[in-house]
């Protein structure tokens, strides 16, 4: 079956500008997750999901940073007044539920902020 | 807090010799533990997880690891490397504090030399 996709691959945005970032998860995940991968910082968790609800957006590094899903389905990130500091890689993943349930991820979106 | 460090950013093995990538994690509950390789461009591919059954998890791509409570390691084998092996390898831990998000190791760059 279709796997967790993202779109886009790539963006490349000025510094300044707002970006979208997609996730469409595996068909009857119930969990969705955000993290992110920099060269400074590695992966680190941005936020989590379940259904359309998020408990933990613990991860969210400010204000700038928000998410929202959809039908308990489609998840879009959402970078206000972007900085060169978001540049990263940002990989959305799925999991039927949540506990020992596997993780699976997107290829993620590379973003580059000018 | 949960926590893993992967010892060796970089490793190096020649094709068929044995490939060893340390894990060690810090948890204050029974952790659930994971192996996810990740090849140039790409997402993160599951290798293996443990979730407290036995201790010796076999995965894909001939990959094997060993929960060690004791030592509180995880660390992924394989007897023989191939060419395909070279990729990053990245250890995590589900933080079992109710949302299961992952806490990843730094990564470890496998090179396999010829």
């Amino acid at each position: 079956g279709a796997g967790v996709s993202q779109s886009p691959s790539n963006k490349v945005t000025e510094k300044g500008k707002d970006v979208e970032l997609r996730c469409d998860p595996i068909s009857g995940h119930t969990a969705l997750y955000w993290y992110r991968q920099s060269l400074g910082q590695g992966l680190e968790f941005l936020i989590y999901f379940q259904g359309n609800s998020a408990p933990d957006k613990s991860g969210l590094p400010s204000d700038r940073f928000s998410a929202e899903r959809t039908g308990g389905s489609v998840s879009t990130l959402t970078i206000q007044r972007t900085q060169q500091e978001d540049s990263a890689v940002y990989l959305c993943a799925s999991s039927y539920d949540r506990g020992t349930d596997t993780q699976y991820f997107g290829p993620g979106t590379r973003l580059t902020v000018l | 807090a949960q926590s893993v460090t992967q010892l060796g950013s970089h490793v190096s093995v020649s094709e068929g010799a044995l490939v060893l990538l340390r894990c060690n994690y810090s948890s204050s509950v029974p952790p659930y533990l994971f192996w996810y390789v990740q090849y140039p461009n790409q997402g993160l591919q599951l290798l293996l997880k443990y979730t407290s059954a036995a201790t010796l998890v076999k995965g894909i791509n001939g990959f094997e690891a060993e929960f060690k409570k004791s030592e509180t390691s995880f660390h992924l084998t394989k007897p023989s490397a191939h060419m395909s092996d070279a990729a990053e390898y990245f250890c995590a831990v589900s933080d079992a504090s109710g949302t299961y998000k992952y806490i990843f190791g730094t990564g470890t760059r496998l090179k396999v030399l010829a």
